[in-house]
């Protein structure tokens, strides 16, 4: 079957840094997604790792080790807009072309 | 603002009956994803079609269908709804897979 682990909720200040954490055991993995969502909108693009290693875009990196089934999402200079939930998806192989979500992380920045 | 549009935003409906909902893709996407997503849930894929083709399909029900047509808008049809069937049902489109997705707004739909 699929899993996909994350922690359910996490919280930290405005400021810091935050690592959000993803493992994975999936038949078959083509690449890891992050998605933010804030409470009852659409989802949004965050990250595509494929390859292990470490992918920064501005305040956010994105970490991929498919050896260990793992990724990490890595939030700086924390905001207060940041407080959402952070959806870790895995890509399943081609020709199935399913993205597989975890159930997110609830993350609340405190001043 | 992602570019994907769905409609209506909110619907509200008895056990029993049956819905549409209605989504259209950016400009350019030719794939359409449907979600469901629950309170407390993550979100479920239940299907995709690529340029008017089913591609894949996930948890989707038997009493839940989809199409994409010709435009590449897609409807996802539910019918005798359950009171279970209430969640959020979001659309996503992509260039092709396994490219980013881009999610539309979302259709709250409750069933009393």
């Amino acid at each position: 079957g699929q899993n996909i682990d994350q922690p359910t909720e996490m919280t930290a200040t405005e400021g810091a840094i935050v690592q959000i954490n993803c493992t994975y055991q999936t038949s078959g993995f083509n690449g890891l997604f992050w998605y933010q969502q804030h409470a009852g909108e659409a989802p949004t693009f965050l990250s595509y790792n494929v390859l292990d290693g470490l992918e920064e875009k501005g305040r956010f990196s994105s970490f991929l080790s498919r050896s260990k089934g793992y990724s990490y999402l890595l939030l700086k200079e924390l905001q207060m807009k940041d407080s959402a939930s952070y959806l870790c998806a895995v890509f399943l192989l081609s020709g199935t072309d399913k993205l597989i979500f975890g159930t997110g992380t609830r993350l609340q920045v405190f001043p | 603002d992602s570019g994907v549009t769905q409609t209506p935003k909110h619907l509200i409906t008895a056990t029993g009956q049956r819905v549409t909902l209605r989504c259209s893709p950016r400009s350019g996407d030719l794939s359409v994803y449907w979600y469901q997503q629950s309170l407390d849930q993550g979100l479920q894929f239940l299907i995709q079609y690529y340029n008017g083709e089913e591609r894949a399909k996930g948890n989707i029900l038997e009493r839940f269908s989809a199409q994409q047509f010709p435009d590449l808008h897609s409807e996802l049809n539910l019918s005798s709804l359950e009171l279970g069937d209430s969640a959020l049902y979001f659309c996503a489109s992509s260039v092709d897979s396994p490219y980013e997705q881009y999610f539309g707004p979302g259709t709250r739909l409750t069933v009393t």
